[in-house]
């Protein structure tokens, strides 16, 4: 099956503290897209990083770093010296190729990041 | 900069009823994307579309019809409500060409309540 898991339901952690969201995923394909959104509590959905799969350099922006390894099929997000802002529901989410020019991306069920001041 | 609009924000139905939810994307992306959105599943695919003409199922396709009008409107209709499909319901737009896949870019979000 061609899947996302995002096993962390729930994270809560004190603020300043590094926090790692992990992202598991599965499918048959060799060209694929992952991706991180955020979804603050206003409910908008905000867009993170997209990578490729040809592209497993690891990423950061600011306090945001993300590991993408292929051998173990997952796409984890870090986040260093948490803040209170921070606090969301994180999604990963997989495209599935398919016989159209559309890609299928479908999304874990995701994590909700509480950071207590 | 509109993006992704979707209307409405919000609507309470009863079992049986029918009603579609509209959206529309000014970045003439080729494909648009429904989703719903309920407590501890994320989000889940209803139906996506490569191109004006083309609909294809996604992960949860039962009960909901859709249409690609033209390139930029793709709308979800429920033909006869259930309370099964209370949902938050997500528009969203992508630029797929090739072997390149941008981002989703996502409406607001309609509250859909079915009584």
């Amino acid at each position: 099956a061609q899947k996302v898991t995002q096993a962390q339901t729930e994270i809560s952690v004190v603020e300043k503290e590094d926090v790692t969201l992990d992202c598991v995923y599965e499918t048959r394909d060799t060209t694929y897209y992952l991706f991180w959104y955020k979804q603050p509590p206003s409910g908008e959905l905000v867009f993170l990083i997209r990578r490729n799969s040809f592209d497993e350099q690891n990423e950061i922006s600011g306090r945001y770093s993300w590991n993408f390894q292929k051998s173990t099929s997952s796409f984890n997000f870090t986040i260093t010296a948490s803040q209170v802002v921070d606090s969301a529901v994180y999604f990963c989410a997989l495209t599935l190729e398919g016989y159209s020019s559309a890609s299928k991306i479908i999304f874990g069920s995701g994590t909700r990041l509480s950071i207590r001041p | 900069n509109a993006g992704v609009t979707q209307t409405p924000k919000f609507q309470v139905l009863k079992t049986g009823q029918s009603m579609t939810l509209q959206c529309a994307q000014d970045m003439n992306h080729n494909s648009m994307y429904w989703y719903r959105q309920d407590p501890g599943m994320g989000l889940r695919l209803i139906y996506y579309s490569a191109s004006e003409g083309t609909t294809d199922k996604g992960e949860v396709p039962n009960g909901y019809n859709v249409s690609r009008l033209n390139k930029r409107e793709f709308s979800l209709r429920l033909e006869s409500a259930a309370p099964s499909q209370t949902s938050v319901y997500f528009c969203a737009s992508s630029e797929i060409s090739g072997s390149y896949t941008g981002e989703l870019f996502f409406g607001e979000g309609s509250r859909l309540t079915v009584l």
